[in-house]
Parts: C-alpha cells; structure tokens; sequence
C-alpha cells in the first residue's frame, strides 16, 4: 500500500510562473519529508527537507509547506525556469533512516 | 570520483541466476541505503548501513535478497536465483551519517531478469 502519494503524474507551467507539486501521506507518524529532484539517467538529488516542527521551509526559489492536520505536502517553485524541467519525488519519514517515497510527478517548463 | 558509483549500469541476466550490483559510496559517509524502483512504483527501501551497526535489513523483500558492506564503505547487493519481478532500477544511496537525511543517490542499476 503506497503510503506516500503524488496524485499528478505530470504537470507543466510557463516559464516565470508558479509550479506547485503536491503529496499526500496516510500515516500520521511521518515527521521528515523530503523532495527530490530527478533528471534522467541520473540519481535522485535532494532538493529541500522539512521536519513535523515547522510547516514552511524556503530556499531560494524552492518552497515546502507541511499540512500536518491534512497530511498533506507541497513544493512550490517560482519562479519556474526551463532547467527545473524534472521528476520530482517526495518522501517522508518516521524515523528518518526509511524514507517513503511517491512515484514522483513530470514537470515540464515551458520556455 | 565525487559522487556515489554503481556498476553496472545495466543488466540483464537470465531467470534463475545470481546477480551482484554494487556501490561505492561517497568517502567518508558512513551511512548507506539500497533502495529499488520497479515500473509505476515508488523507490523502496531494501537495506541500511550505518557504520559498525548491524544493518536495518527490514526492506530486503525475500531471503534471496542479501546485503554486505566491507570495511565501512563499498557495499555489494546479492540477488540469488533472480526472478522477473526482481527487475527494477536498484539505487544506492549514502550520507555523512543517519541524521543527515541529504541522501547523495547513484545513478542505479537497471536490472532486467528474461
């Protein structure tokens, strides 16, 4: 049963706009959560972390909210360039060891 | 090189046979996970090293499946009389240590059982 989920498989913006990716977890003991970033034929990068105790980290262009009461998580990038072109994974955590991750969402930006 | 190495990138190998992927982790991280990714799933956690400690072995999906790590760093992953549900891109992944939850992945190794 897939415990962390990223309902969009794919998601494309204008370049200069807003991207939001979106995940959704079930169980309520998660307290870490990551994003990955992914090109292809490449590993997995990590791109921006949050812990249970905030429900808003920035770095840079790159924001996660935390939605503990919804269980819920999101990425937002903007401005979104044509590099950030990716697959984008989140995952979470209990223990912060053994991460769940979601099979990910295409974003595409469109020059 | 700078980054965590897998080899082989590739594999294909027939049903029934052993198979050993491995991973050089970035020197000095002392921790290190293997991971998969099978088609439309998300990545799973098989195994984690954490220095001296005995490996969380709790991901491994049947006792066909082993892992090792010599002297802190190179780990091997065994697959022993693969099936074709084994075929999936293995991923490896390390980090300074258990708290650092920054994971460095490899590029993985895609292993296809025919």
């Amino acid at each position: 049963d897939q415990q962390v989920k990223q309902n969009s498989p794919s998601l494309s913006v204008q370049e200069g706009r807003i991207s939001i990716l979106n995940c959704d977890y079930t169980n309520s003991m998660f307290d870490y959560f990551l994003w990955y970033k992914k090109y292809p034929a490449e590993g997995p990068t990590f791109l921006i972390s949050i812990s249970s105790i905030k429900d808003k980290n920035e770095d840079g262009r790159f924001t996660v909210f935390l939605n503990k009461s919804a269980k819920h998580l999101s990425l937002h990038i903007v401005p979104s360039q044509p590099g950030d072109s990716a697959v984008y994974f989140c995952a979470a955590s209990i223990t912060g060891n053994q991460f769940y991750f979601g099979t990910g969402t295409s974003l595409t930006v469109i020059p | 090189g700078a980054g965590v190495s897998q080899s082989p990138s590739n594999k294909v190998t027939e049903k029934g046979k052993d198979v050993e992927l491995r991973c050089d982790p970035i020197s000095g991280h002392t921790a290190l996970y293997w991971y998969r990714q099978s088609l439309g799933q998300g990545l799973e956690f098989l195994i984690y090293f954490q220095g001296n400690s005995a490996p969380d072995k709790s991901g491994l999906p049947s006792d066909r499946f082993s892992a090792e790590r010599t002297g802190g760093s190179v780990s091997t992953l065994t697959i022993q009389r693969t099936q074709q549900e084994d075929s999936a891109v293995y991923l490896c992944a390390s980090s300074p240590s258990s708290t650092n939850y920054g994971y460095t992945f490899g590029s993985g190794t895609r292993l296809t059982v025919v």
